[in-house]
C-alpha cells in the first residue's frame, strides 16, 4: 500500500507569511494528489486536486505542485482563516485511498 | 444542492453491530464514487471503504470482514453495516464522494459519531 508522509505535524507562522507544506508518497502517484483543509468539529474541505488544480471558490492564495513522490501545498499570505489542519491525499487508485497524517497550522 | 447527510451513529457495545446510512442529494449515488472516511478522536483521517459506480467495492484491511458497504439506489443512499465492532474503530464517520473525474473528494457530510465502549 501507498504511505502518505506529510512535513511538518504542526506549523507556527504569522499573518502575511508564506507557508509550505510536504507531503511525500512512498511510491509515485502520478499527480493523483489532493488537498483538504480541515476546522475543528468540521467535515474536511477540498482545496486542491491532481496535484496544482485549485477547487472551486477556493482562494487563489492557496496553490498546490509536485508530481510522482513529492508535493507541496503553499499559503502564499497567511489569513487568520486559515488556521486549520491540512491533510494530503492520493487518489492513483480509487480501490485504496490513503492520507497523510496531516499538518496543523496554527497563527 | 450537492450533499449528503449521515445517520445511524450512537453508543455500542464491542461486539456489537450499527448501520450508518448517508442521504445523497443533487446526485446519484451509483454514477459516483461513495465512500466512507473516519477520524478517531484527536486524529487524522483514515479512508474506510469505496464503491464503485460499477459495484466494485474495497475496504481498509482493519475493517475487512466486518464491514460492508451498500446503495439503495431508489432512495439515493448510501450503508455502511458494521458489524462485531471494536473500541477502535470509534470515530466520527464521514459519507463522501468522488466523482471519478479525478477532482478529488468535493463533497463530505458533516459526519456521524460511533463509540465503542461496555
Amino acid at each position: 500500500d501507498i504511505q502518505m508522509t506529510q512535513s511538518p505535524s504542526t506549523l507556527s507562522a504569522s499573518v502575511g507569511d508564506r507557508v509550505t507544506i510536504t507531503c511525500r508518497a512512498s511510491q509515485s502517484v502520478s499527480n493523483w494528489l489532493a488537498w483538504y483543509q480541515q476546522k475543528p468539529g468540521q467535515a474536511p474541505n477540498l482545496l486542491i486536486y491532481k496535484a496544482s488544480s485549485l477547487h472551486s471558490g477556493v482562494p487563489s492564495r492557496f496553490s498546490g505542485s509536485g508530481s510522482g513522490t513529492e508535493f507541496t501545498l503553499t499559503i502564499s499570505s497567511l489569513q487568520p482563516d486559515d488556521s486549520a489542519t491540512y491533510y494530503c491525499q492520493q487518489y492513483n487508485s480509487y480501490s485504496t485511498w490513503t492520507f497523510g497524517q496531516g499538518t496543523k497550522v496554527e497563527i | 444542492e450537492e450533499q449528503v447527510v449521515e445517520s445511524g451513529g450512537g453508543l455500542i457495545q464491542p461486539g456489537g453491530s450499527l448501520r450508518l446510512s448517508c442521504a445523497a442529494s443533487g446526485f446519484t449515488v451509483n454514477t459516483n464514487y461513495m465512500a466512507w472516511v473516519r477520524q478517531a478522536p484527536g486524529k487524522g483521517l483514515e479512508w474506510v471503504s469505496v464503491i464503485y459506480p460499477g459495484g466494485y467495492m474495497y475496504y481498509t484491511d482493519s475493517v475487512k470482514g466486518r464491514f460492508t458497504i451498500s446503495r439503495d439506489n431508489s432512495k439515493n443512499t448510501l450503508y455502511l453495516q458494521m458489524n462485531n465492532l471494536r473500541a477502535e474503530d470509534t470515530a466520527v464517520y464521514y459519507c463522501a464522494r468522488d466523482t471519478g473525474r479525478r477532482r478529488g473528494v468535493d463533497v463530505w457530510g458533516q459526519g456521524t459519531t460511533v463509540t465503542v465502549s461496555s
